[in-house]
């Protein structure tokens, strides 16, 4: 899998856009962008994926670049419960590759009331 | 009703004793996983089964031995706890082909 590259930490006040980045600058082509959320104490949950186009839902919108080197989670109006660390995982989508996610440390997202 | 399900949610133990987790899930997914999550946060795979069979086994003590009797459960079982297995372990599942993996909602263990 690929490895992410994410900011230790954002702070987003409650209400606005929360913008997280992500680096993956070794993805390959048939590499899918996800991304997990796990709120403390917590176990992970999945928030949305994509492999090129731009995609959203419920929860949240995923843009990727055009070269697919980077991406952006963003939660529209950002809660208090919101506050969660936000892991961005590379992988294949279906296959052998496409059972194991490889979490990294992931961005710290405090939102401030 | 939850979806996936771990029992117990807290575990404490002496070193040396034998232990067991276990796992539900509801979902009709045909893999599930167990992760562990150490003191810093880190989360790493353990294990994964699709349909009964082990698919990922990753560099783990011969000491936890998970058994999947049929697709909703996996159970994890830990012979002679050490203090190092202390840790919160997570039970996940999911549905091939998009593998969108569901969590439990974890075990913590605590070795004395």
């Amino acid at each position: 899998d690929a490895k992410t590259t994410q900011p230790t930490s954002m702070d987003c006040a409650e209400g606005r856009a929360a913008n997280l980045p992500c680096n993956h600058s070794t993805i390959s082509g048939n590499e899918y962008v996800y991304w997990y959320r796990q709120i403390h104490s917590q176990g992970p949950q999945y928030i949305i994926h994509g492999l090129k186009n731009n995609e959203t839902n419920e929860m949240a919108s995923l843009i990727i670049t055009e070269d697919r080197k980077s991406s952006t989670l963003i939660l529209p109006h950002a809660t208090l419960r919101d506050t969660a660390v936000y892991y961005c995982i590379v992988r294949l989508f279906s296959g052998a590759g496409s059972y194991q996610l490889t979490f990294g440390k992931g961005t710290k997202l405090s939102v401030i009331p | 009703d939850t979806a996936v399900s771990q029992t117990p949610k807290y575990l404490v133990t002496q070193m040396g004793n034998d232990k067991s987790i276990k796992c539900e899930q509801n979902l009709g997914h045909d893999t599930m996983y167990w992760y562990k999550q150490d003191s810093k946060k880190f989360l790493k795979i353990m294990f994964s089964y699709n349909n009964k069979e082990l698919i990922i086994n990753e560099t783990v003590p011969n000491r936890f031995s998970p058994k999947s009797p049929d697709k909703a459960h996996l159970n994890l079982h830990i012979n002679s706890l050490e203090l190092g297995d202390s840790a919160v372990y997570f039970c996940a599942s999911s549905l091939s082909p998009k593998n969108i993996q569901y969590f439990g909602a974890g075990t913590r263990l605590s070795v004395l």
